[in-house]
């Protein structure tokens, strides 16, 4: 079966300082990956997708950046955070069936 | 531009109070729809994808229909563990359309 790992669960950083959340799939290969952003009172917000290595497509100018080094890893970065970069930050692949969320990671940015 | 728009935007309901949640939509062509149930601080789980109009899919308590135009998830006999935020989504069709588009969803709270 296929399964999707997330982390850290939770992360509280000072504004200014470097972001790194990585977001890795089992049991599947070549996936299309996704990071989606989910802010209070807002619905899911597609940041990036990748169908490959090394391919990433940008939804939203922002401060963050993607980056997918192996078939079924996932990272999300951001050199400088900002106070507005705080969320639930989802990682998703896709199926033939739907889409696979991991559990999120919940950013403070303080 | 992809919309999707759920309501009502929170709903209580006693135990055993059946009802409904809405997701209308505007796509230029639709893959599918979406359902998905989301407890506080956890990813979204799958719940449902409809393809077609007329279309009906049911598991447990839940069922889910769709139109043309909207989704309807309809809530029979409710328990308290059914509380949970329900978030709609549609994928347009047409090549190389891999995103959703998400409703902000419905908060659901059924009491006891």
């Amino acid at each position: 079966s296929q399964t999707i790992h997330q982390w850290p669960a939770t992360l509280v950083q000072p504004v200014g300082s470097p972001l790194s959340l990585e977001c890795t799939v089992e049991g599947t290969s070549n996936p299309n990956l996704y990071w989606y952003r989910q802010a209070a009172g807002r619905g899911l917000q597609l940041l990036f997708y990748s169908v490959g290595i090394g391919q990433i497509s940008s939804e939203v100018p922002q401060n963050l950046s993607a980056s997918r080094p192996q078939d079924r890893q996932f990272i999300l970065s951001s050199k400088k955070l900002l106070l507005s970069d705080s969320g639930f930050y989802l990682c998703a692949h896709s199926t033939p069936y739907g889409y696979t969320f991991g559990s999120g990671t919940r950013l403070t940015v303080v | 531009e992809d919309q999707v728009t759920q309501s009502p935007e929170a709903l209580r309901l006693q135990e055993g109070e059946s009802s409904s949640l809405n997701c209308s939509y505007t796509v230029s062509g639709l893959r599918g729809l979406f359902w998905y149930r989301q407890d506080p601080g956890k990813g979204p789980e799958f719940l449902f994808t409809l393809y077609s109009a007329g279309e009906e899919k049911e598991k447990e308590r839940l069922k889910a229909t769709l139109t043309k135009k909207e989704s309807f998830l309809h809530i029979t006999a409710p328990k308290p563990e059914d509380s949970a935020t329900y978030l709609c989504a549609v994928q347009p069709a047409g090549a190389g359309s891999y995103q959703l588009t998400f409703g902000k969803g419905t908060k659901l709270s059924v009491i006891p």
